[in-house]
């Protein structure tokens, strides 16, 4: 079973514009990962939250992290045609040393 | 690139038949976790080997499985294949198994028919 769930599932904004998306989860966890995957192939990470961190930058993206709410945000700023893939978010918790993955937000940007 | 490479890229099989899948992880990985992902669906996690073991498992019978090579490459093997054992099917290393970045491969998009 899936332990996150992304919102929206698809996204499609202009080129320029920021695009957001959320990601909640059920259990505590010791870190969130953000990824992304072009064309159904494979996934790059992007980003790691740890559980005791509140936001995360790197380049253009912005990730927060409220564990109080189990929820997760990814943030990128002045978005490119490039950035067109989906994203999933992803829990790592120690006692299972597995990523647990959510069914991931489509975006897609028009030039 | 991820340095990660999996064979072959697509295949099509027939409905009861057998196929292995291959990866070759990370230079200096000894972990590697294998996934299934459905069209429209995340990740699901298949198994975890760390330095030539199983290491951890999901929801998948006993028809997956998998080996761990000295080198660290990995096959995941399924037996009777059904229907809908088709999908993208994803090998991700990482360089130890408590390090949770994991680098993954292309995949390989299995068809069943």
């Amino acid at each position: 079973s899936q332990q996150g769930e992304e919102d929206p599932q698809a996204l499609s904004i202009q080129e320029g514009e920021n695009a957001t998306m959320n990601c909640s989860y059920k259990t505590s966890i010791n870190n969130l990962q953000w990824y992304r995957q072009n064309s159904g192939r494979g996934l790059v990470h992007l980003i790691l939250i740890r559980s005791n961190e509140r936001e995360k930058h790197s380049g253009r993206l912005r990730v927060t992290l409220d564990t109080s709410k189990k929820s997760s945000s990814l943030l990128i700023t002045a978005s490119r045609a490039a950035d067109t893939a989906s994203y999933f978010c992803a829990t790592w918790r120690d006692s299972n040393y597995q990523l647990i993955w959510g069914a991931g937000t489509k975006l897609i940007i028009k030039p | 690139e991820t340095g990660v490479t999996q064979s072959p890229t697509h295949l099509i099989k027939t409905r009861g038949q057998q196929v292995t899948l291959r990866c070759s992880s990370q230079s200096g990985h000894n972990t590697v976790s294998w996934y299934q992902q459905a069209l429209g669906q995340g990740p699901q996690f298949i198994f975890q080997y760390y330095r030539e073991e199983e290491n951890g498992r999901g929801n998948f019978p006993p028809r997956f499985s998998g080996l761990q090579f000295p080198n660290y490459s990995s096959e995941l093997n399924v037996n009777a294949l059904e229907l809908d054992d088709s999908a993208l099917y994803l090998c991700a290393s990482s360089l130890t198994v408590s390090n949770t970045e994991a680098f993954f491969g292309q995949g390989t998009r299995l068809t069943v028919v």
